[in-house]
């Protein structure tokens, strides 16, 4: 089956510099890449999402990138705030289409 | 329009109680799929349901763990015979049908806490 790899498990930065969260997957049918932000005692939301027939995709302070080829994607966020400190979870989506494998998340602590 | 709703939110038993956990998906969404999550750690697929169907359990615990999707309700995931080792936060998430690589929507999870 799948297997996501995530690092690194915690990044502290500080407000106004960039976070780079890197993730490795293992089925190179996948072609739906996933990223989640989980608050503090919250479920995982949505922030961005890639498939494979792109390389980037941007949303205001947040770009992923994928290499296909290298079987690896990054979540890129500039210009931090505070309130970007959260948990962020790549995911991959199996060949089937019907599950996602997520990584083991990374704890993002950006200081004021 | 409602997102994931999951209850309880807050769950506390003793060992070798049951536990039962709720979670109605988004209005039209007919794919429900449970998550684990241990403290400190990343999210665990356990089972993928749709409508009175099991698609994929193979992330169950073959004892004491089993799930249901009715025709009518809620998806139920239950818990017989607790263990400390049981004690996670167990998210739902959902997604509508004909859902090929597209994105899960998350309830805010049931936090499970064994005594």
């Amino acid at each position: 089956g799948e297997n996501v790899e995530q690092h690194p498990s915690t990044l502290s930065v500080q407000e106004g510099d960039s976070a780079v969260i890197k993730c490795t997957y293992s089925d190179s049918a996948s072609n739906y890449f996933p990223w989640y932000k989980q608050e503090l005692g919250k479920g995982p939301q949505l922030i961005i999402d890639i498939r494979s027939n792109v390389g980037e995709k941007k949303d205001q302070r947040i770009a992923v990138t994928l290499n296909k080829t290298a079987k690896h994607f990054s979540l890129h966020i500039t210009e931090t705030q505070p309130e970007d400190s959260a948990v962020y979870f790549c995911a991959a989506l199996n060949n089937a289409g019907n599950m996602l494998t997520f990584g083991g998340g990374t704890r993002l602590m950006v200081k004021p | 329009n409602a997102g994931v709703m999951q209850n309880p939110r807050h769950l506390v038993r003793r060992r070798g109680q049951e536990a039962r956990l709720r979670c109605s998906p988004m209005k039209g969404h007919s794919h429900v799929y449970w998550y684990r999550q241990l403290p400190e750690e990343g999210l665990k697929f356990m089972v993928y349901l749709q409508k009175e169907n099991i698609i994929d359990e193979s992330g169950m615990p073959k004892e004491r763990f089993s799930a249901e999707f009715p025709k009518e309700g809620p998806s139920i995931l239950r818990i017989q015979q607790v263990v400390r080792g049981d004690s996670a936060a167990y998210f739902c998430a959902s997604s509508p049908p004909a859902n090929r690589g597209g994105e899960l929507f998350f309830g805010e999870g049931s936090r499970l806490t064994v005594l």
